[in-house]
């Protein structure tokens, strides 16, 4: 089974200001993606990054990447230039691909403030 | 983009009677879709897997009498609720996968149900 570890439950960070929010996570696939994912207070889930593990380049969304390290299993979030609109639980997911089951897995999650 | 509708937002019901929530793809087809159950504070934890025309495959744990799933089209699947509890009073959400040449998961807004 797939498990995704986020161990920060509470991070801050002045805006403007950098952030790398982390997560790790153990499985003995070789094809899968991981996201992030951003929850804020109306809990509608938004994607926020996507990573396909067989490319070694790190995903990047505007203010948005990630640190993919495969052989680690560490798949980190780094927001820069932080807004106020940032603010809200993120997390982590797995999704291992196969024919039928293409699940996904979170993390407990990473609740961040952005703080003007 | 993809869009993904969820229904009620949310609903209040008396114990021991039944609820149905809704989920909707409404720009594509989804032969799968998947509901999560999500307590206060706390991360998106994968109740069952809804592939249409067939069965629904639940997670270990996950009481398939209780939380009857049924996809019988490719842009419909509705959780329902069966005898309804307090303990059953919890925020759902439903995703399905807008597959387009990449990997992608849309989630509803999800349906806050409380059981009084």
């Amino acid at each position: 089974a797939q498990t995704v570890t986020q161990s920060q439950p509470e991070m801050s960070v002045q805006e403007a200001e950098t952030v790398t929010l982390s997560c790790t996570y153990d499985t003995s696939e070789n094809n899968y993606y991981l996201f992030w994912y951003k929850q804020p207070p109306s809990r509608q889930m938004i994607l926020v990054i996507r990573q396909e593990a067989y490319k070694q380049q790190n995903a990047t969304e505007n203010r948005f990447s990630v640190n993919f390290q495969k052989a680690a299993k560490s798949f980190s979030l780094k927001i820069s230039d932080s807004q106020l609109g940032d603010t809200a639980m993120y997390f982590c997911a797995f999704m291992k691909l196969t024919y039928n089951n293409n699940d996904m897995r979170f993390g407990a999650g990473t609740r961040l403030t952005v703080k003007p | 983009g993809a869009v993904v509708s969820q229904h009620p937002s949310r609903v209040i019901c008396k114990s021991g009677t039944s609820v149905k929530i809704e989920c909707r793809s409404l720009d594509f087809q989804a032969t799968t879709m998947f509901w999560y159950r999500q307590f206060p504070k706390q991360s998106l934890m994968l109740m069952a897997t809804s592939n249409e025309g067939s069965k629904a495959t639940y997670e270990q744990g996950v009481e398939k009498d209780k939380f009857l799933i049924n996809h019988a089209s490719l842009t419909l699947s509705t959780l329902t609720v069966t005898s309804a509890h307090p303990e059953d009073s919890s925020f759902y959400i439903c995703s399905a996968s807008s597959y387009r040449g990449d990997y992608g998961y849309t989630f509803g807004s999800g349906t806050r149900l409380t059981v009084v």
